[in-house]
């Protein structure tokens, strides 16, 4: 089966930095995608990646370790309104297939 | 605006009295799918359509039955509500399903009593 890991929650301070990781065990890779999905509310798009490395995007940035099967999400400067739930989910096979999500990270930013 | 819409946002039910909840968007997307969202479970996907009179069963496809019609709806239908079905449910979709951007619906939230 696919297996997708994060840690099930987070507390940060506002102004400080997060890094949220995602490990994943699946038959197959063809990119990992970050969402945010706040409390109630739909899923919104954050990140892609399909090759290792960074990808940088104003304070969010996340990066992609397909050897090691792991990816993070790092949140810089942050503020209360970051406080979600952030979700991680891989392409597992090419073409029009669908997304394996992960069970979500919920993030609580502190004052 | 581009966007997916759901129908209905809350719904509260009987067991065994079907329901159909209803998605649509307005981006001319090949791909849409249908999620339900648990506590301690994350998103599982019910079922998926590829385009008009193309869908596939995703993870958590028992109590479900889905149509593609036309290439902007995708009704979720539950022709035997049970409690266990008390989900939140999310449509989403996609130019194409491996596209990097997939957009989702508001939700609807279904009580089975």
């Amino acid at each position: 089966g696919q297996n997708i890991d994060q840690p099930t929650e987070m507390t940060a301070t506002e102004g400080a930095i997060v890094q949220i990781n995602c490990t994943y065990q699946t038959s197959g890779f063809n990119g990992l995608f970050w969402y945010q999905q706040h409390a109630g509310e739909a899923p919104t798009f954050l990140s892609y990646n399909v090759l290792d490395g960074l990808e940088e995007k104003g304070r969010f940035s996340s990066f992609l370790s397909r050897s090691k099967g792991y990816s993070y999400l790092l949140l810089k400067e942050l503020q209360m309104k970051d406080s979600a739930s952030y979700l991680c989910a891989v392409r597992v096979y090419s073409g029009n297939t669908p997304l394996v999500f992960g069970k979500g990270t919920r993030l609580s930013v502190i004052a | 605006e581009a966007q997916v819409t759901q129908n209905p946002r809350y719904l509260i039910t009987v067991t065994g009295k079907k329901l159909t909840v209803t998605c649509s968007q307005n981006m001319n997307h090949e791909y849409m799918s249908w999620y339900r969202q648990d506590p301690g479970l994350g998103l599982r996907q019910i079922y998926y359509s590829m385009n008009v009179e193309v869908t596939d069963k995703g993870d958590v496809p028992e109590g479900y039955k889905v149509s593609r019609k036309e290439k902007r709806n995708f009704p979720l239908i539950l022709e035997s509500p049970s409690p266990n079905q008390t989900s939140l449910y999310f449509c989403a979709s996609s130019f194409v399903a491996g596209a990097e951007t997939q957009y989702f619906g508001p939700g609807t939230r279904l009580l089975v009593l």
